[in-house]
């Protein structure tokens, strides 16, 4: 079993349409949790970073963790075509992941359709 | 200063020839990490520089891999011998720990170099 499970889809939306993006983990000693996007060929681009549990929202997207569950949520509301790409969620037991870097699940790719 | 560069963005070469791939990270950032995706794959970390010390490696960086970060600037990640499982994406990634920075710790990733060896 990988430390980070996520699906890898493609998960399909219509524009418009709320999306969530999830992804379970078995370390229990990740602490620091980030949702990351990728466009086809391109690096990461860092969407959240929250730490602990709780939740954080910014703009048309909200992020939820919870560590009793080992599970994390990304929500896009709003969803545009724009948004399609693929979502990786990434944690770390150390702040910005020290000197083990970051754990990644394999990605969700999310396509919105107009 | 835009983000974290990398160079080249793509390299084809042949069986057994050695790769050298240059990052520049954020001017401020102490922290730079490299990391390899292969397709359908997330990042996967294989090392880790703070300032010009090299104080991470994963069981992923063989013993054809070297990384170097020379006076704690810009670093570069050598492949001897390259073997076709070597063909990926090469990421890099920087951070800083100096408080009041905005999004202290946070990774930001360059655009990565593609490897394909044939």
């Amino acid at each position: 079993q990988k430390e980070v499970e996520q699906d890898p889809g493609p998960l399909s939306v219509p524009e418009g349409a709320i999306v969530s993006l999830n992804c379970t983990y078995s370390n229990s000693a990740f602490q620091y949790f980030m949702w990351y996007r990728q466009y086809s060929r391109k690096g990461p681009e860092l969407l959240m970073y929250t730490y602990s549990s709780g939740n954080k929202e910014d703009g048309r997207f909200t992020a939820q963790v919870d560590k009793s569950s080992k599970y994390i949520s990304l929500f896009i509301r709003d969803s545009q075509p724009s948004d399609s790409a693929t979502y990786l969620c990434a944690m770390s037991a150390r702040s910005g992941g020290g000197a083990d870097g970051l754990t990644f699940g394999k990605g969700t790719h999310l396509i919105i359709q107009p | 200063d835009t983000g974290v560069s990398q160079n080249p963005r793509h390299k084809i070469t042949k069986r057994g020839q050695n790769v050298t791939f240059r990052c520049d990270p954020i001017s401020e950032h102490n922290r730079l990490y490299w990391y390899r995706q292969t397709l359908g794959q997330g990042p996967e970390f294989l090392t880790y520089f703070q300032n010009e010390a090299q104080l991470e490696k994963s069981r992923l960086l063989s013993d054809r891999f070297s990384a170097e970060r020379p006076k704690g600037s810009f670093s570069t990640l050598e492949i001897q011998r390259t073997e076709q499982g070597d063909s990926a994406m090469y990421l890099c990634a920087s951070s800083s720990t100096k408080r009041g920075l905005a999004e202290q710790d946070t990774q930001y990733f360059g655009p990565g170099t593609r490897l394909t060896v044939l």
